[in-house]
């Protein structure tokens, strides 16, 4: 099974509508982050968490929320979503202290589009 | 504030033969890390290799390798060899000291086609 999963994986909605993007990790991690990526942009950063108490606004937060559940959970909304924010979109993890070299490991992604 | 810059939108290499992709990091901190991922056509982002800004040797993976050049600020994905499977987006992307941030910034990422 995937560590990071993503659901959905796929989503087209209407402008307005309100939308839950929500990750899932078996990692173990405590960092968890939300990107969005448009072509020739790279990853743009919308929100991280380093704990479940901890929540930043990245780069480009306006217009998203965020809520971790638990360790585990991360989710993404978009309260009214708009065609600009046609994305794909990512969650990662990250575990800087774990002895490891602080790579991210990134779900499969979410392709939102927004009509 | 910790920048990455990659300067080739896309490059084409033919099959078997090495290309290098460029990418040029900005920061302040003397302790950082720099990281090269691969994005396939479908979709996922993949970890390929890591460089310690305090690592002596430039670092390998298989095929892959970073040239770290740390006067130029430099750290450019090496592939040898290169296969049709090579084919994919490529990101380069730095994180600050473990005691500070350590919020990943990337790159915006070079297409690389491999030709047969």
């Amino acid at each position: 099974d995937a560590d990071v999963t993503q659901t959905p994986r796929n989503r087209i909605t209407k402008t307005g509508k309100r939308i839950m993007l929500e990750c899932s990790q078996t990692k173990g991690h405590d960092r968890m982050y939300w990107y969005r990526q448009d072509p020739g942009l790279g990853l743009r950063l919308i929100y991280y968490s380093f704990d479940v108490k901890d929540i930043n606004k990245g780069e480009i937060s306006d217009g998203y929320s965020v809520s971790r559940q638990a360790q585990a959970k991360f989710s993404l909304s978009l309260e009214s979503a708009i065609p600009n924010q046609t994305a794909l979109y990512f969650c990662a993890t990250s575990d800087p202290h774990g002895g490891g070299d602080g790579e991210q490991f990134f779900g499969p992604g979410t392709r939102l589009t927004v009509l | 504030a910790q920048k990455i810059t990659q300067t080739q939108p896309g490059m084409f290499v033919q099959e078997k033969e090495a290309v290098t992709l460029d990418c040029t990091y900005d920061t302040s901190d003397p302790s950082y890390g720099l990281f090269w991922y691969k994005q396939p056509s479908s979709g996922e982002m993949i970890f390929l290799i890591y460089q310690g800004s305090y690592d002596q040797q430039n670092a390998t993976e298989g095929r892959y390798s970073l040239n770290f050049q740390k006067a130029r600020k430099s750290a450019n994905l090496v592939i040898s060899a290169s296969q049709l499977g090579d084919s994919a987006m490529y990101f380069c992307a730095m994180r600050g000291p473990p005691g500070g941030s350590y919020i990943p910034t990337f790159g915006r990422g070079t297409s690389l086609i491999v030709h047969p």
